[in-house]
């Protein structure tokens, strides 16, 4: 298993410039979320979903779009970049029992993002 | 909102000393996650707990979830240097609902 994987690592963009961030998972985990972490400062929930075909937003969403067409893949969305989006990504996968309670989530290795 | 609090944001001690990290919800929690991230990382998670009162212990880690499940700790004792890093608590405040993030305490130590 190669457990969850982040693409690409390192990017530089320009203000107003689109990108994707790729995430993808091969342990068939329903849960998967995005976190953005700043210098200093804890991981700030971006957007999550429960499973195929279902997102919600979290602590942070404005600035990014999510979707979730397979059970391994969330891609993250930047539209429009600004400079304020500067920071390192980290996604994340997690697995529940039947009662709803997560399992402890995986982290992907995090793309550290400069928007200049 | 849902939110999670811990402190304190840094903690320097002396190799040997005891630390401890705190976690504060005002709302009940329906399980609780913590996560050590060490310098240029990936959080790694070390430990769930789910019931009301719970405490658990790794070798030198213990981790309490308040009989209230609004409050959880951790506490490492006679640290070493291995456990310098930023120990995170992570909530989830019902069943299949989102897992926010506390802001991390910030452990360094003194050799």
């Amino acid at each position: 298993n190669a457990g969850v994987t982040q693409t690409p690592k390192f990017q530089v963009l320009k203000t107003g410039q689109s990108m994707t961030l790729q995430c993808a998972q091969d342990m068939n985990h329903e849960y998967m979320s995005w976190y953005r972490q700043d210098p200093g400062m804890g991981l700030r929930l971006i957007h999550y979903s429960v499973g195929a075909g279902i997102t919600d937003q979290g602590e942070v969403p404005n600035g990014y779009n999510v979707s979730r067409s397979t059970t391994e893949d969330f891609p993250l969305r930047l539209l429009s970049a600004a400079p304020s989006q500067t920071s390192v990504y980290f996604c994340a996968s997690s697995s529940r029992t039947s009662g709803g309670v997560y399992y402890e989530q995986f982290f992907g290795p995090g793309t550290r993002l400069t928007v200049l | 909102g849902q939110q999670v609090m811990q402190i304190p944001q840094y903690q320097h001690v002396q190799e040997g000393e005891d630390f401890t990290t705190y976690c504060n919800s005002s709302t009940t929690l329906s399980n609780i996650q913590w996560y050590k991230q060490r310098p240029g990382g990936h959080p790694v998670f070390l430990i769930q707990l789910v019931k009301s009162g719970e405490v658990k212990k790794q070798k030198r880690l213990t981790f309490q979830f308040g009989e209230a499940k609004k409050n959880s700790s951790l506490h490492i004792t006679a640290t070493q240097t291995t456990d310098v890093g930023t120990y995170f608590c992570a909530g989830s405040y019902s069943s299949a609902s989102k897992i926010i993030f506390g802001s991390g305490t910030r452990l360094s130590i003194r050799p």
